[in-house]
């Protein structure tokens, strides 16, 4: 069974650093893809970056890169230069071929970005 | 140019009341999903419809039905409603059925009494 495990239940970090939030996923399907979503208080999803198992390099997206380490099974967030804006939750979800798209939401991490 | 919108935004009601929320994309996506999210901002897919025709159909209590009239809609009917539906129920498409980003809207916040 696919399944997606967030171990950060809250992170912090100041203004202007990096910060990692870390997703790990387990499944025996070799064709999956990664996705970070961002949940600010106002509580819309917003999709920020995807990661399919074939893909070779990391994705980037702006300020947003994904750690693909697909023999540890892991899809770490990577938010380069904070920003208060980003002070959000962010879900890390896969799927799956077969799976009609089906995303598979881990619990979520709250990040609060400190000035 | 809201691209997936669900109305109403909030609804409270009373135990056992019937209530319906809406959903319509504009982006010209195959495939809409209903998602749930709960108190503990945990997110679990609930139903998928592809072209109109139901693709996803998760372990949810049959008091909930979704529809599709057109591939541009998908509505949620909740019948009996209890106090563990309080939720936010999210809407969302795609396009394809397989690595494609989901776009959501932006929520109903369901509260029952």
């Amino acid at each position: 069974a696919q399944k997606i495990t967030q171990t950060q239940p809250g992170m912090f970090v100041q203004e202007k650093e990096a910060v990692t939030l870390d997703c790990t996923y387990d499944t025996s399907d070799p064709s999956y893809g990664l996705f970070w979503y961002k949940q600010p208080s106002s509580g819309e999803m917003i999709f920020l970056i995807y990661q399919g198992s074939y893909d070779q390099q990391n994705a980037t997206e702006g300020r947003y890169s994904l750690n693909f380490q697909k023999a540890r099974k892991s899809a770490n967030l990577v938010i380069s230069a904070s920003q208060l804006g980003d002070s959000a939750m962010y879900f890390c979800a896969m799927c799956f071929s077969g799976g009609y798209n089906k995303l598979i939401f881990g619990a979520g991490t709250r990040l609060a970005v400190h000035p | 140019d809201t691209a997936v919108s669900q109305t109403p935004k909030y609804l409270v009601t009373q135990m056992g009341n019937d209530k319906s929320i809406k959903c319509e994309q504009n982006l010209g996506h195959d495939t809409m999903y209903w998602y749930k999210q709960d108190s503990k901002k945990f997110l679990k897919i609930m139903f998928s419809y592809n072209n109109k025709e139901l693709i996803i159909n998760e372990t949810v209590p049959n008091r909930f039905s979704p529809k599709s009239p057109d591939k541009a809609h998908l509505n949620l009917h909740i019948n009996s409603l209890e106090l563990g539906d309080s939720a936010v129920y999210f809407c969302a498409s795609t396009r394809g059925l397989h690595n494609s980003p989901l776009h959501f809207g932006n929520g109903t916040r369901l509260t029952v009494t």
